[in-house]
């Protein structure tokens, strides 16, 4: 079946330093990707968002990179702050079918 | 401009009562979807509609029910709570019908649901 998965399910990030958490798909169909953060007590919050068509896009402070080879994708924060305490999680959507899938979720912890 | 409304915040059940979550948004949203979120598991999604009169299953279906006679409001109804169903659930929508897998999903603040 499909799968989303991310590496790390915590991370731990030096304030002002960049932070990489890394998400692996199984569907080689899959073809949009999308990024949230999810803070205590709320919803998903949407972050960046990528297609297959390409294989890097950024935003404010954040990129994201596809690796559709080895069916990968990074979000990249740079200079982490306070603010980006939370959980983030890698969805995957397929052409095939009108769902998103969602990995497991990386818990962002910054040290001062 | 509320966006995503998810009602109540939170309910405690006993096994075997019935109750419905009620999830409305005001964006026009044709594709709305419910997810259950428990510690470890990510969001799994439980039922979709890609507009009214329209659902499906997702990943997790089994004992609950959806319905969607208007564009607003996609409830949830469990009929047969059991502790299993002790979850976070969060409903979310998005704008487009036909690829609407392509764009990103707006979520509500969630429920916290527990079956004793």
């Amino acid at each position: 079946g499909e799968s989303v998965g991310l590496h790390l399910p915590t991370l731990s990030v030096q304030e002002g330093d960049n932070s990489i958490i890394n998400c692996a798909y199984s569907n080689s169909a899959s073809d949009y990707f999308i990024w949230y953060k999810q803070e205590s007590g709320k919803g998903p919050q949407f972050i960046i968002d990528i297609r297959s068509n390409m294989d890097k896009r950024q935003g404010q402070r954040v990129t994201v990179l596809l690796n559709k080879t080895v069916k990968h994708l990074s979000l990249q924060i740079a200079a982490t702050q306070p603010g980006d305490s939370a959980v983030y999680f890698c969805a995957v959507g397929y052409s095939s079918a009108s769902k998103i899938i969602f990995g497991s979720g990386t818990r962002l912890s910054i040290r001062p | 401009n509320a966006g995503v409304t998810q009602t109540p915040k939170f309910q405690v059940l006993k096994t075997g009562q019935s109750m419905t979550l009620q999830c409305a948004q005001d964006m026009n949203h044709e594709y709305m979807s419910w997810y259950r979120q428990d510690p470890g598991m990510g969001l799994r999604l439980i039922h979709y509609s890609v507009g009214a009169g329209i659902t499906d299953q997702g990943e997790v279906p089994n004992g609950y029910n959806v319905s969607r006679s208007t564009t607003e409001d996609f409830p949830l109804r469990l009929l047969s709570a059991a502790p299993s169903q002790t979850s976070v659930y969060f409903c979310a929508s998005t704008g487009r019908s036909a690829s609407s897998y392509n764009s990103p999903l707006h979520f509500g603040n969630g429920t916290r649901l527990t079956v004793t």
